[in-house]
């Protein structure tokens, strides 16, 4: 089975500040990986998929990158509505789409 | 637009049996695959099952196989989760969630409900 891990485990980050978040698996995925934005009793929001493509409606300040075990999200200047817990989440085969432990954004 | 709800979810003491339901809108259903996706209290997010488009395949999380069954019904556009054996454990918040992409079941979620929640407890 594929682990995610996901670092650091909260970030505090004043608004307009970079924020960077780091996920890796424990093995290759390709580029078979997405990340997640949930906010407090919300379900989780799909923000990024194969590893660097916006959702749809997903602004630009969100960024995705790496392949293979080492992928990234950059917020590039965090806004008020982006304090969250993100997920990122390997969907490669065989079907076991894993979960990082997820990154609390916090304000700093 | 696409809904998703889910419905089934409540108390149940260790060893009973819940089962779930997600009705589905605004999507040609039997085109996608489905997913159930469980959260603990104040806990991340655990992925469950995932059936195929067509419900020809199955695949399960190793903390539910054998206990828990996904199935659907492509002329109702719903989605089942069947839950035996239940533990403690168990206790989550219980999302739907679409596959993005047609007939590929390797594809990210992008469409969630908002959740059942189901406890186990005695």
């Amino acid at each position: 089975e594929i682990v995610m891990t996901q670092s650091p485990a909260t970030l505090s980050v004043s608004p307009g500040e970079r924020a960077i978040l780091s996920c890796r698996a424990s093995q290759s995925v390709g580029g078979n990986l997405a990340w997640y934005q949930q906010k407090g009793g919300q379900a989780p929001r799909l923000l990024m998929y194969g590893a660097s493509t916006r959702a749809t409606g997903i602004p630009s300040r969100f960024t995705g990158s790496g392949s293979g075990t080492e992928f990234t999200l950059t917020i590039s200047s965090l806004q008020s509505e982006d304090f969250a817990v993100y997920y990122c989440q390997q969907y490669s085969w065989p079907p076991k789409f894993t979960f990082g432990p997820g990154t609390k954004v916090d304000l700093k | 637009q696409v809904q998703l709800v889910e419905s089934g979810g409540g108390v149940v003491q260790p060893g009973g049996s819940l089962r779930l339901s997600c009705a589905a809108s605004g999507l040609t259903f039997g085109s996608y695959g489905m997913h159930w996706v469980r959260q603990a209290p104040g806990k991340g997010l655990e992925w469950v099952a995932t059936i195929w488009y067509d419900g020809s395949n199955k695949h399960y999380a190793d903390s539910v196989k054998g206990r828990f069954t996904i199935s659907r019904d492509n002329y109702k556009d719903t989605l089942h989760l069947q839950m035996n054996s239940l533990r403690p454990e168990d206790t989550a918040v219980y999302y739907c969630a679409k596959a993005k992409d047609a007939i590929i079941i390797v594809a990210s979620l992008d469409y969630w409900g908002q959740g059942t929640p189901v406890t186990v407890s005695s």
